[in-house]
């Protein structure tokens, strides 16, 4: 069974502080990496994709990603009220599951004001 | 672009009966991927499309079928509706490569099975 591991939460924050998401996962030979914000009552929202070993920047957003110790983490920096939400990691598998994501159940993020 | 669009937003059901769910992709995705989801569960795939052709299957038992369309729009079916098929059905698009497969999703279709 190939699992996407992360801590459930809630994880608070303070406003303008670094959010720390992070998440497992046991294929060793999986390729990608995505990372989804979802609203409560919303649908899951692509933020941040990576595929190789080291870090991804987007804005206030940086993936990291190290495939060695199987891990993937999400960093958010200048957190603000807008970034509370439950923040999904997703991997792409290798071999005959290639076409899938298994994610994993989620963390809340919540700010404290 | 337009997004992902799934119709219809939210269905009430009864235990036994059937129930379709209808997906369209971003223009020019060809792949189609169905998910569940539950609070208990998490998101779980269901089954995935691409050019008509169901490419992988996710652990659901054969009440939970699909298709897709030459135009890429895909159909999921519920058959025997269970009160445990109450959930939040995703669909999502990906252009279909493998190397990456960024999926966008769709708002979701509600269901609730009384």
């Amino acid at each position: 069974q190939k699992e996407v591991e992360q801590n459930s939460g809630p994880l608070s924050v303070p406003e303008g502080a670094i959010a720390s998401l992070n998440c497992t996962y046991s294929d060793r030979g999986s390729q990608s990496f995505f990372w989804y914000r979802q609203y409560s009552g919303k649908s899951p929202e692509l933020i941040m994709s990576i595929y190789s070993n080291g870090d991804k920047e987007d804005g206030r957003f940086t993936a990291q990603l190290n495939k060695a110790s199987q891990y993937v983490s999400l960093l958010i920096r200048d957190s603000q009220p807008s970034d509370s939400a439950t923040y999904l990691c997703a991997v792409n598998h290798s071999g005959g599951s290639n076409y899938k994501l298994t994610f994993g159940k989620g963390t809340l993020l919540t700010m404290n004001p | 672009k337009a997004g992902v669009t799934q119709t219809p937003r939210y269905l009430i059901k009864t235990r036994g009966q059937q129930v379709t769910l209808s997906c369209s992709p971003i223009s020019g995705h060809r792949s189609v991927s169905w998910y569940q989801q539950t609070p208990g569960q998490g998101l779980q795939f269901l089954f995935e499309y691409f050019s008509e052709t169901q490419r992988n299957k996710g652990n659901f038992p054969g009440r939970f079928s699909g298709r897709q369309f030459s135009n890429s729009r895909s159909e999921m079916n519920v058959s025997t509706l269970e009160l445990g098929d109450s959930a939040l059905y995703l669909c999502a698009s990906s252009p279909g490569q493998i190397s990456y497969n960024e999926q966008f999703f769709g708002p979701g279709t509600r269901l609730t099975v009384l």
